[in-house]
């Protein structure tokens, strides 16, 4: 079973506008952390920003903030004033506390920022 | 500190031939990974390792790979022979694993694998 999905293969966002890239996830292991990377075409994988299932509130890292729905098991990464320089796959992770800190990808999202 | 530090950073080679990768991880961190990424089927876990020992190599893709950490400063994953459906990017990840979830693993840069 997918462990995490993320639905939208491409994303087209203008320049300035904020995004919300998808994340949904499915644990049964109450301890877990949910991690977004970015890849710009370079291929370097840079970490964004972390969420722990215990946490009561949701993430933020400069421009990066995660809405975090528990009950849905959603994740999703929400970049406000998006940049030219946002253009780029993102991946949402997971790890679960039983999983021997083995992280999960979803299938990315490819993000496109015009001006 | 440097970082994740994968060699080569590109390899070409033909069908047939061996071909290792090396990384060197973070000091201190104690578990390492290798992914393989590709169009395809993106970013996938072939093996990992914690405090050199390997704990799951089920994402090893067959008998023709083989991954091996000596020590807690190098790791390999040898192709052998290699086909061309093994061209990727082949990246190496480490992080200081412990109770908690929230470490963040740290990428090398990756090794572009072309296999003619």
């Amino acid at each position: 079973a997918q462990k995490i999905t993320q639905t939208q293969p491409g994303m087209f966002v203008q320049e300035k506008e904020a995004v919300t890239l998808d994340c949904t996830y499915d644990t049964s292991d109450p301890s877990y952390g949910l991690f977004w990377y970015k890849q710009p075409s370079s291929g370097e994988m840079i970490f964004l920003i972390y969420q722990g299932s215990y946490d009561q509130q949701n993430a933020t890292e400069g421009r990066y903030s995660l809405n975090f729905q528990k009950a849905r098991k959603s994740a999703n990464l929400v970049i406000s004033a998006s940049q030219l320089g946002d253009s780029a796959m993102y991946f949402c992770a997971m790890r679960e506390a039983q999983g021997a800190q083995k992280l999960v990808f979803g299938q990315g999202t490819r993000l496109t920022i015009n001006p | 500190d440097a970082g994740v530090i994968q060699s080569p950073r590109h390899e070409v080679t033909e069908m047939g031939q061996e071909v290792t990768l090396r990384c060197k991880p973070i000091s201190g961190h104690n578990s390492l990974f290798w992914y393989r990424q590709t169009m395809m089927r993106g970013l996938e876990l072939l093996i990992y390792f914690n405090n050199n020992v390997p704990i799951d190599d089920s994402g090893m893709p067959e008998d023709r790979f083989s991954a091996k950490m000596p020590n807690a400063s190098f790791s390999t994953l040898k192709i052998q022979p290699s086909e061309p459906r093994d061209s990727a990017v082949y990246f190496c990840a480490s992080v200081f694993s412990g109770t908690s979830v929230d470490n963040e693993q740290f990428f090398g840069p990756g090794t572009r694998l072309t296999v003619l």
